[in-house]
């Protein structure tokens, strides 16, 4: 079984700012892992992915994540921060060699982005 | 963009009723999962369908929950009788086939207030 904790429930910034939304995850096996973002009212959308190769992945608005295996974490940065990017924020893992589909996730991240 | 749909979108029933949620996949995704996301929390994954079968529902509280995909197509999750407790936003994804090159789509989602 495998485990998600995202160490801030909430994170205030202020546009044009950096931003890191921490998350650790426990697994005796593989994992894939992911970070969902969710805005007021709708559903999940997928912000980026680590399957394999290189631990460093990217989304296409700003947005990327680091794989470390030692410290088993997937910590989400944005260099810079819009008012648009005020949302809920998800990681989540899932066995490697199993359903894709089958996730566990965190308890979430509320960014809010201030002018 | 194809979306997956879910109706209704808001539902309030009193306690001991029955209710019951629809969704209606991206056309030719064979792997549908209904996740269900207490206010302040993560979602978590109930049941999951390739085509018309169910593949894992371990997590599908049994006594009052029930889901079904007849047609292999869309899907129905039901509660009877509700509590108060799955007060929750329940939602659907569906995924080409459940591997890792099959990225997750997320509906809206059914928002249940039991009252």
């Amino acid at each position: 079984a495998q485990s998600v904790t995202q160490l801030d429930s909430q994170v205030p910034v202020f546009e044009e700012a950096p931003v890191e939304l921490r998350c650790n995850y426990s697994s005796s096996v593989s994992v894939y892992l992911f970070w969902y973002v969710q805005y007021p009212n709708q559903g999940l959308q997928l912000l980026l992915k680590y399957l394999s190769g290189s631990t460093l992945v990217e989304s296409i608005n700003g947005f990327e994540a680091e794989f470390n295996k030692s410290q088993t974490s997937f910590h989400l940065r944005k260099p810079s921060v819009h008012i648009s990017d005020t949302a809920e924020y998800f990681c989540a893992v899932s066995e490697s060699g199993t359903s894709y589909g089958k996730l566990t996730f965190g308890q979430g991240t509320i960014l809010t982005v201030h002018p | 963009e194809a979306e997956v749909a879910q109706s209704p979108r808001y539902k309030i029933t009193e306690k001991s009723q029955a209710v019951a949620f629809w969704c209606d996949p991206i056309s030719g995704h064979a792997t549908l999962y209904w996740y269900r996301q207490i206010l302040g929390q993560g979602p978590e994954l109930l049941v999951q369908f390739q085509d018309e079968s169910v593949v894992d529902d371990s997590q599908l509280p049994k006594d009052r929950f029930s889901a079904e995909r007849l047609k292999g197509v869309d899907s129905t999750l039901k509660i009877q009788p509700a509590e108060l407790g799955d007060s929750a936003m329940y939602l659907c994804a569906s995924s080409l086939n459940g591997g890792n090159n099959s990225p997750l789509h997320f509906g809206n989602g059914t928002r249940l207030t039991v009252t």
